[in-house]
């Protein structure tokens, strides 16, 4: 079973705050992703990385950064947290034109 | 940009009925088009998927149909239970095949 795991299930922040968010898998997955999932707006892609290294921008990527120096873990990064940036956070990682396997999510309050 | 339609955003319906929920697509290029169930408090799941060269896929009670030409897909749920309520989401390869874009997601609620 593939595991996709996210390094905390809840997090409060206050604003200005520098916030790491951790994924990690275990399936050797090349690709991996950041979605944050607010209510009415579904699953919005902010980053996604298909190589060590590399990095893509997706939807949502203004006020985040990333970071994946392993394969198996793949960082999001709020440089300067506001509170608009209030949200589920959900990775995600998947083998090349398959269907993605999600963590858990960590669920960020910034106040 | 890349777009994925989705509808209805809420569904109610009585136990044993049929549920369908209905995405369309911007990019012709989309060849992947998975869906996913989101319970409460969890997270999303795929339970089914097609790809563009097939026209339906069919697994149990659950099953998608594709029309590439009208960049249409489908999720068709059969004598619908009290456990298939959820949220569920349609996605579209995006061009690159490199992602996938997301629906907004229909709510699903069926009641016994």
């Amino acid at each position: 079973d593939v595991k996709v795991t996210q390094s905390s299930r809840y997090l409060v922040k206050r604003t200005g705050e520098k916030v790491f968010l951790e994924c990690v898998q275990d399936m050797d997955h090349e690709n991996m992703f950041w979605y944050r999932q607010d209510p009415g707006l579904g699953l919005r892609l902010i980053y996604f990385s298909y190589d060590v290294k590399m990095k893509e921008k997706g939807d949502i990527p203004e006020g985040y950064s990333v970071s994946r120096e392993k394969k198996e873990r793949f960082s999001l990064i709020l440089e300067s947290a506001s509170t608009n940036q209030t949200s589920m956070y959900l990775c995600a990682s998947s083998l090349s034109q398959r269907d993605q396997f999600f963590g858990p999510g960590t669920r960020l309050t910034v106040l | 940009g890349e777009n994925v339609e989705q509808h209805p955003s809420t569904l109610s319906v009585q136990e044993g009925d049929s549920a369908v929920i209905k995405c369309t697509y911007s990019d012709s290029a989309s060849n992947y088009f998975p869906w996913y169930k989101q319970e409460l408090g969890k997270r999303p799941q795929l339970i089914i998927d097609i790809r563009s060269n097939v026209g339906e896929k069919k697994d149990q009670r659950i099953a998608v149909t594709l029309n590439k030409t009208a960049k249409h897909f489908s999720l068709h749920i059969t004598e619908t239970q009290p456990e298939d309520s959820a949220v569920y989401f349609c996605a579209a390869s995006n061009q690159a095949g490199t992602a996938l874009i997301f629906g907004k997601g229909t709510t699903l609620s069926v009641s016994s």
